[in-house]
């Protein structure tokens, strides 16, 4: 099955700061790669998607940048902002339905 | 709209007992899932339902079963608990495989 590896698995950024989390995958099949946010205690939200004939696609401060051949893709947060911390969770689809997630990574912004 | 909701919030079972925990949405949702999330795994697919009337297991499905009643709702029947399954479990419905959308999560700690 798809396997994601994340990383880093904690990340602590001044405010203003930029933030890049990295993720890599293992099937090639794989064609569609969501980012999720979970703040505490609360259920994860998609806030960026990606799809494999795109190479990078931006939304206000967050950016997503895929790379097939190396079969890896990266989240971009310019400008950071407190509301910004939370747990980030990357995700590669192999088939229609499923996703496959990595372990996320817990973003702190230092005021 | 109410989106995706789960019951209950919070459970404590003891080790042997059994329990259902129950999934619903609102969205003319095709697909549902469940996750459980434990620190640091991210969110690990128990078993998903591409379609009505199909269920389908995911990476973790060992200790579970799953129901998918009609279009609207989905259930994931504990049938022994043991203390391995404690965690907390998110259900989520996408309507093509795309974005999915996530219940607020069942907190379930087995003594």
């Amino acid at each position: 099955g798809e396997n994601v590896e994340q990383h880093p698995s904690t990340l602590s950024v001044q405010e203003g700061d930029s933030a890049v989390i990295k993720c890599t995958y293992s099937d090639s099949a794989s064609n569609y790669f969501p980012w999720y946010k979970q703040e505490l205690g609360k259920r994860p939200q998609l806030i960026i998607d990606i799809r494999s004939n795109v190479g990078e696609k931006k939304d206000q401060r967050i950016a997503v940048t895929l790379n097939k051949t190396a079969k890896h893709f990266s989240l971009h947060i310019t400008e950071t902002q407190p509301e910004d911390s939370a747990v980030y969770f990357c995700a590669a689809r192999p088939n229609d339905y499923k996703l496959s997630f990595g372990a996320g990574t817990t973003v702190t912004v230092r005021a | 709209n109410a989106g995706v909701t789960q019951t209950p919030k919070f459970q404590v079972l003891k080790t042997g007992q059994s329990m259902t925990l129950q999934c619903a949405q609102d969205m003319n949702h095709n697909s549902m899932y469940w996750y459980r999330q434990d620190p640091g795994m991210g969110l690990r697919l128990i078993y998903y339902s591409a379609s009505e009337g199909t269920t389908d297991k995911g990476e973790v499905p060992n200790g579970y079963n799953v129901s998918r009643l009609n279009k609207r709702e989905f259930s994931l029947r504990l049938e022994s608990a043991a203390p391995s399954q404690t965690s907390v479990y998110f259900c989520a419905s996408s309507s093509n495989g795309d974005e999915q959308y996530f219940g607020p999560g069942t907190r379930l700690t087995v003594t």
